[in-house]
């Protein structure tokens, strides 16, 4: 089944506990980003990549670290968690972004999401 | 920047037609995506749209006005199971990066 797995779906933790998020998806997508969600705010991007080896900022990007060496995942690294970043994660893939090749490539499929709560 | 307006919420009667407006202010733009997201759930994708017009698929279509800024999303023959958060995201284009940004969203409520 194509899908894109996120783990864990909730997390508990204290400030400065280093933690990771996974993400790993089964489509060959090259495209892969992630999103926290909270009230009132929507969906803000925090990183995304383009392809293997390339990553870039989002809207939101403090605080937060990633890395793609494999084209399949894509994990999202907090050094230092702080209560701020209590909130609601989004792993996304496509096949890509920007190539107006309509929505075919470009529409994003979502992880089940990671709801972390820092103390 | 990108600046993505909806309505918060919106109720409607079951069997009934529901318009969702989205307004966009941005520095350019490469496409408006329609996504739906149920409670506590992952958004999935509704609608595209690049060029001015009317998208129809099935009974979710999706509107768009480049000169003016402006989408909808109307949902015909509401069922129950359309109770969800409706989410506008707009592409910025590949000068300034590609990026999608998502408006915050209008939760639909659907009442029998």
């Amino acid at each position: 089944e194509a899908q894109v797995t996120q783990n864990p779906r909730y997390l508990i933790t204290v400030t400065g506990k280093k933690l990771t998020v996974t993400c790993s998806q089964n489509m060959n997508h090259e495209y892969m980003s992630w999103y926290r969600q909270d009230p009132g705010l929507g969906l803000r991007q925090i990183y995304y990549s383009m392809n293997v080896e390339v990553t870039d900022k989002g809207d939101v990007p403090e605080g937060y670290k990633v890395s793609r060496k494999e084209k399949r995942n894509f994990p999202l690294i907090l050094e230092s968690p702080s209560p701020n970043q209590t909130s609601l994660y989004f792993c996304a893939s496509s096949f890509g972004q920007g190539r107006r090749s309509g929505a075919g490539e470009e529409k994003l499929f979502f992880g089940s999401g990671t709801q972390l709560s820092v103390l | 920047g990108q600046n993505i307006d909806q309505p918060t919420e919106m109720t409607a009667t079951e069997g009934a037609i529901v318009q969702i407006n989205c307004t966009y202010q941005t520095s350019g733009f490469n496409g408006l995506f329609w996504y739906q997201q149920h409670a506590g759930e992952a958004p999935t994708f509704l609608s595209y749209n690049v060029l001015d017009g009317l998208e129809e698929k099935g009974r979710f279509s999706s509107f768009l006005s480049r000169s003016k800024g402006y989408s909808y999303l109307l949902l015909k023959e509401l069922q129950m199971k359309d109770s969800a958060s409706y989410l506008c995201a707009v592409r910025a284009p590949m000068e300034y990066g590609n990026k999608l940004v998502f408006g915050a969203g209008t939760i639909l409520r659907v009442k029998s």
